[in-house]
C-alpha cells in the first residue's frame, strides 16, 4: 500500500544554516512523482519542489534540493542557508502514475528557524 | 494572476447541520481537489474533479459530495455535520488530470468548526 513517513515531528535550525527533513515512501508501482510543501500558520500548502522516480539527477529549486535515494525508498528534503520565514510545517507527499489525481501525504515535520 | 479562491475561510456549524465550501481554481485550470486536514495530521484526498465529472474519490462516507461547475468552479457538501468534521478543508487545482510532475496548486483553505 501506498504510503508516506515523515519520522521527524519538530526540528530547529539556526538561521544561515542547512536543515534536512526526512521523507520514506512506499509504493508498488514504478511510476510515481515525489513532493514537498510548506505549509504556513495561514494554511496555504505552498509547492516547492518535485522528484519523479524516473529521474536520474536530484532535483534542485533554488535554496531546495531533494536528496532522491531510490532503493532506500526516501526523498529527503534539504533546505540550505536556512531564513526565519522557512519557518512552517513541511509535508512530503506521493502520487503513482496509476492514479495520479491523489496525493499520499505524510504527517508533517515543524521547521523552527531560530534568529 | 489570481490563485486558487475558497470561500468562507472560517466557519463554525452545530452538529447535524449541512455546510457548502466553494473553490474557484486557477483560470485555465480544469481540474479541482478537495482535502481534508484534521488537526495535527497530513491533508487527506476527498475527491477530484475533472472537466465536471467526478474522477477519484477518498475514503469518506456518502455524506460527503462535491460538484464542479461549467466555470471549473467546485462546491463541497458536507451534510449531517460531526464532530469529527472539524477540520480545514483544502482545494487544489491543476491544468489537467494525467501530468505527474505538475505541483497542484493549493488555496488558503477553510476553516470549518463544528460544536
Amino acid at each position: 500500500a501506498q504510503k508516506i513517513t515523515q519520522t521527524q515531528p519538530g526540528m530547529f535550525v539556526q538561521e544561515k544554516e542547512a536543515v534536512t527533513l526526512d521523507c520514506t515512501y512506499d509504493t508498488s508501482d514504478p511510476s510515481y512523482g515525489l513532493f514537498w510543501y510548506k505549509q504556513p500558520s495561514s494554511g496555504e500548502m505552498i509547492f516547492l519542489i518535485y522528484q519523479g522516480s524516473y529521474d536520474q539527477q536530484n532535483a534542485t529549486e533554488g535554496r531546495y534540493s531533494l536528496n532522491f535515494q531510490k532503493a532506500r525508498k526516501s526523498a529527503n528534503l534539504v533546505i540550505s542557508a536556512s531564513q526565519l520565514g522557512d519557518s512552517a510545517m513541511y509535508f512530503c507527499a506521493m502520487r503513482e502514475g496509476r492514479g495520479t489525481y491523489k496525493y499520499i501525504f505524510g504527517t508533517g515535520t515543524r521547521l523552527k528557524v531560530l534568529a | 494572476d489570481a490563485g486558487v479562491t475558497q470561500s468562507p475561510t472560517h466557519l463554525i456549524k452545530t452538529r447535524g447541520q449541512h455546510v457548502t465550501l466553494r473553490c474557484s481554481p486557477i483560470s485555465g485550470h480544469k481540474s479541482v481537489s478537495w482535502y481534508q486536514q484534521v488537526l495535527g495530521q497530513g491533508p487527506q484526498f476527498i475527491f477530484q474533479y475533472y472537466e465536471k465529472e467526478e474522477r477519484g474519490r477518498g475514503n469518506f462516507p456518502d455524506r460527503f459530495s462535491a460538484r464542479q461547475f461549467p466555470n471549473y468552479s467546485s462546491e463541497l457538501n458536507v451534510n449531517a455535520l460531526l464532530l469529527g468534521d472539524s477540520a480545514l478543508y483544502l482545494c487544489a487545482s491543476s491544468p489537467n488530470r494525467d501530468s505527474l510532475n505538475y505541483g497542484y496548486t493549493f488555496g488558503s483553505g477553510t476553516r470549518l468548526t463544528v460544536v
